[in-house]
């Protein structure tokens, strides 16, 4: 089956503007996370979704960032008037449930976002 | 707060040698533990999850094990190929929510 899309693949912008990424989770996925991975760095978390409320997003790094889910499905993630630091590449997982020791989560390809 | 190291950075060896990654992490209480590999470009593809009642997994030729009490993981690639060449990622879940990674190690395996 189809697994996690994420759009665009990739992303330049200028330094002030907005941005919207987007996440396409596995069919049936009820957890959504989003990572972040700046160039030479490990993937940071940013927030993690049960259905459509999102009982963690202690990893988002300022009040520019905000992310939204509709149901089960589809996730954005907004970055306002970006900084350079924004700079990254923006990971989207999803997995079954959320809960559990056997909840693997599966990787979409990434946005790679570049901030002029 | 967790914190998830990986040791070592890089690696080269050549094709067909067996070899041992390693991850160690600060708070043992944790869900599970996976083991991904990222290549360039690309985003991660999940190897092995270990739950945190179990002390192995094995996928073909990998092998992973895990001792929550010292904290400590090993991913074990028997008879390495030039496909495996990419970076191996470690990842500790806690409360079924969020993962927390390493810096990864970057193998080379040349032909």
């Amino acid at each position: 089956g189809a697994g996690v899309s994420q759009s665009p693949s990739n992303k330049v912008t200028e330094k002030g503007k907005d941005v919207e990424l987007r996440c396409d989770p596995i069919s049936g996925h009820t957890a959504l996370y989003w990572y972040r991975q700046r160039l030479g760095q490990g993937l940071e978390f940013l927030i993690y979704f049960q259905g459509n409320s999102a009982p963690d997003k202690s990893g988002l790094p300022s009040d520019r960032f905000s992310a939204e889910r509709t149901g089960e499905s589809v996730s954005t993630l907004t970055i306002q008037r970006t900084q350079q630091e924004d700079s990254a590449v923006y990971l989207c997982a999803s997995s079954l449930t959320g809960t559990g020791v056997a909840d693997t989560q599966y990787f979409g390809p990434g946005t790679r976002l570049t901030v002029l | 707060k967790q914190e998830v190291t990986q040791i070592p950075a890089a690696l080269s060896v050549p094709e067909g040698e067996n070899l041992v990654l390693n991850c160690s992490f600060t708070d043992s209480a944790i869900y599970n533990l996976q083991w991904f590999r990222q290549d360039p470009g690309k985003g991660l593809t999940s190897l092995l999850l270990i739950q945190s009642s179990q002390r192995e997994q094995t996928s073909g030729r990998l092998n992973a094990s895990l001792d929550k009490s010292s904290g400590r993981s090993t991913l074990y690639i028997a008879a390495s190929q030039p496909g495996d060449s990419a970076t191996y990622l470690c990842a500790v879940g806690t409360s079924g929510s969020r993962l927390t990674f390493g810096e990864g190690t970057q193998l080379t395996v040349n032909p």
